[in-house]
């Protein structure tokens, strides 16, 4: 089955340990990317990657770092979380142009907590 | 930073009745997509416009684009419990050459379908 996953579905941790939420896709997509959803502020994207060592800034990248090391994983990383990193995080996957399709396909969502 | 503006934010009728939602957006596009999410869940890809097309259609859904007015509007017809859900509409901006690594999402439409 086509599809993205992502590992925890929640978590909760403490400020300032750092973490890593995993994502991996199994559609041999190019284009994978990172958001956050937050009430009234809808998504907003964290970074993307278009290809294996090649990724890029989104809209709020501040806190957070990737890698692309693999076509099939794009996992995010926090560094130093702080309770404003509180969110739920999609991971999302495309063929992007290379494919001509751009239909986004997101995982089901990581629930994080920083106490 | 926000491209596409849903309206309503929240809107709730009836079993059967049809469900308009519109998005405004403020930069000139390659495509515009409108997602769906049910409660805390990934989204799912619903239907994609390209900038040349005015109208879409897939099942109960009828998407129209105005590039004139930088506006779309989603109608999902007979509506069913079922669609309870958010909508989200996204667009890919012009000088991104095609590709899709800059979707910027609204922030979203709760439709509440009452049987």
């Amino acid at each position: 089955e086509a599809q993205v996953t992502q590992n925890p579905r929640y978590l909760i941790t403490v400020t300032g340990k750092k973490l890593t939420v995993t994502c991996s896709q199994n559609m041999n997509h190019e284009y994978m990317s990172w958001y956050r959803q937050d009430p009234g502020l809808g998504l907003r994207q964290i970074y993307y990657s278009m290809n294996v060592e090649v990724t890029d800034k989104g809209d709020v990248p501040e806190g957070y770092k990737v890698s692309r090391k693999e076509k099939r994983n794009f996992p995010l990383i926090l560094e130093s979380p702080s309770p404003n990193q509180t969110s739920l995080y999609f991971c999302a996957s495309s063929s992007g142009m290379a494919g001509g399709s751009y239909e986004q396909y997101f995982g089901p969502g990581t629930r994080l907590t920083v106490t | 930073s926000q491209q596409g503006e849903e309206d309503p934010q929240a809107l709730s009728i009836q079993e059967g009745e049809n469900a308009t939602m519109n998005c405004s957006y403020k930069t000139s596009i390659n495509n515009l997509q409108w997602y769906r999410q049910n409660s805390g869940r990934g989204l799912v890809h619903l239907i994609l416009i390209r900038s040349n097309e005015r109208e879409k259609h897939s099942g109960r859904l009828r998407v129209t684009l105005d590039t004139s007015k930088k506006s779309s509007s989603l109608l999902i017809t007979a509506s069913r419990a079922a669609d309870t859900a958010s909508y989200f509409c996204a667009t890919v901006p012009l000088n991104s050459g095609g590709s899709n690594y800059k979707l910027t999402f609204g922030k979203g439409t709760l439709l509440t379908v009452n049987p």
